[in-house]
């Protein structure tokens, strides 16, 4: 129930196209979810993130879509460029605690 | 601004043996939390360090310890080194209020531990 899962496990989109990453969830006491964007040895670092009272935020070019009765949440990434290669990561959270729990990534490539 | 500063960057250590990993909040941060990334996978939350105490932990056992100073840096100190320890080990700093809470976590570049 912890859980959250990801999909596709990597992607490959061409520049100028649309990237878009998929996460599910069972806890329902989740209630901030937030995607990490992750470069080869770096840390990751925060993108965005959402909280189920609102179904889309948008910032620049990437963009959170949240279905919560169906307990999916997903980032676009609108014209996909090659610095946007990455390994993305969703997570989740519920206030009061103090853990992400991490989806296991998404590796994007974009083709120049 | 410096971020979280984490060292050392890289570390090999032999089965049995400790290993003492630290980490320097961000400037202004008083919340310490230190994660296990594997290989190919997701960071795995290990536990939280707020007013030097630990505040949560993960699933991991009580090999992994850690402790918080005075001026909010933190170590984390595994025993008995596994194979299966080998990971990049990250540190993430943030304000009191919790992961769910509008302070979002800064996580340093991490340690990149390897146990052979």
């Amino acid at each position: 129930q912890q859980q959250v899962k990801q999909s596709p496990q990597s992607l490959i989109v061409q520049k100028g196209g649309i990237s878009i990453i998929n996460c599910a969830y069972e806890n329902t006491a989740f209630d901030y979810f937030p995607w990490y964007q992750q470069f080869p040895g770096k840390g990751p670092a925060l993108l965005i993130a959402i909280r189920p009272d609102v179904s889309e935020k948008k910032e620049g070019r990437f963009t959170i879509s949240f279905n919560k009765s169906a307990k999916q949440f997903s980032l676009h990434i609108m014209d996909s460029q090659p610095g946007d290669s990455a390994t993305y990561f969703c997570a989740a959270a519920t206030s009061g605690t103090y853990k992400y729990i991490f989806g296991t990534g998404t590796r994007l490539k974009v083709l120049a | 601004d410096a971020g979280v500063t984490q060292s050392p960057t890289h570390l090999i250590k032999t089965r049995g043996q400790q290993v003492t990993l630290r980490c320097s909040p961000k400037s202004g941060h008083d919340t310490v939390s230190w994660y296990q990334q594997a290989l190919g996978q997701g960071p795995q939350f290990i536990f939280q360090y707020y007013e030097e105490e630990e505040r949560q932990r993960g699933n991991f056992p009580d090999r992994f310890s850690g402790h918080q100073f005075p001026n909010y840096s933190s170590e984390l100190n595994v025993n008995a080194l596994l194979l299966g320890d080998s990971a990049l080990y990250l540190c993430a700093s943030s304000l009191v209020g919790g992961a769910g809470s509008n302070y979002g976590y800064t996580f340093g570049s991490g340690t990149r531990l390897t146990v052979v």
